[in-house]
């Protein structure tokens, strides 16, 4: 079975500072991981991914997130956030060629102005 | 393109009532569809996941159910409805090719509060 942790349930930032959100999984077979983000009263939305190849993978809007096997650590990062980006984001894993994916308990991230 | 469909957007049911939330995917065909819950402060709970009609895999035992009619269409119901059944519910889907894709791609939710 797999699980992820995501330590910090709320981060408060001021705008245009850096965030690094964490995320860490377990998991005894080989995973795809994935960050979503959550808008108030939305769905969840894809923010990236990695499934293989570079380990750090990047979204058009300057989130990146690097996976780390030996620490098995998949941490979201912006070096400048900006008002827009208040939301709640979540770390989640699938294993090779399972059908379901396994979410952390999400990060609710709060920019201030 | 595909898109995703959920109805009700918010529901405000009172306690021992029938439930019947319906999600629907357009744009593919044999998706897999799961259910989530999303309770404050709680994440994001999986309860039910189908690969095919008629073909329902239940993760949480619960006085909810799911049912597959037609190959885009999934459906949560509740005969009767507890207090602790309020929250967030989100229905998502993937394609049956991983290859395709391995996200999982959500629809806008439906806000149930049963008083």
């Amino acid at each position: 079975a797999q699980s992820v942790t995501q330590l910090d349930s709320q981060v408060p930032v001021f705008e245009e500072a850096p965030v690094e959100l964490r995320c860490n999984y377990s998991s005894s077979v080989s995973v795809y991981l994935f960050w979503y983000v959550q808008y108030p009263n939305q769905g969840l939305q894809l923010l990236l991914k990695y499934l293989s190849g570079s380990t750090l993978v990047e979204s058009i809007n300057g989130f990146e997130a690097e996976f780390n096997k030996s620490q098995t650590s998949f941490h979201l990062r912006k070096p400048s956030v900006h008002i827009s980006d208040t939301a709640e984001y979540f770390c989640a894993v699938t294993p090779f060629g399972n059908e379901k994916l396994t979410f952390g308990t999400g990060t609710r991230l709060t920019i201030i102005p | 393109s595909q898109t995703i469909h959920q109805w009700p957007a918010t529901l405000v049911q009172p306690v021992g009532s029938p439930l019947s939330l319906e999600c629907t995917v357009e744009g593919t065909s044999n998706p897999n569809l799961y259910w989530y819950r999303q309770a404050a402060g709680r994440g994001l709970q999986l309860l039910f996941y189908s690969v095919g009609i008629g073909q329902i895999s239940s993760e949480v035992p619960q006085n909810l159910s799911a049912s597959r009619p037609q190959d885009r269409q999934f459906i949560l119901s509740s005969k009767k409805l507890l207090l602790s059944d309020s929250g967030f519910y989100l229905c998502a889907w993937t394609f049956k090719d991983r290859g395709l894709s391995y996200e999982q791609y959500f629809g806008p939710g439906t806000r149930l509060t049963v008083t």
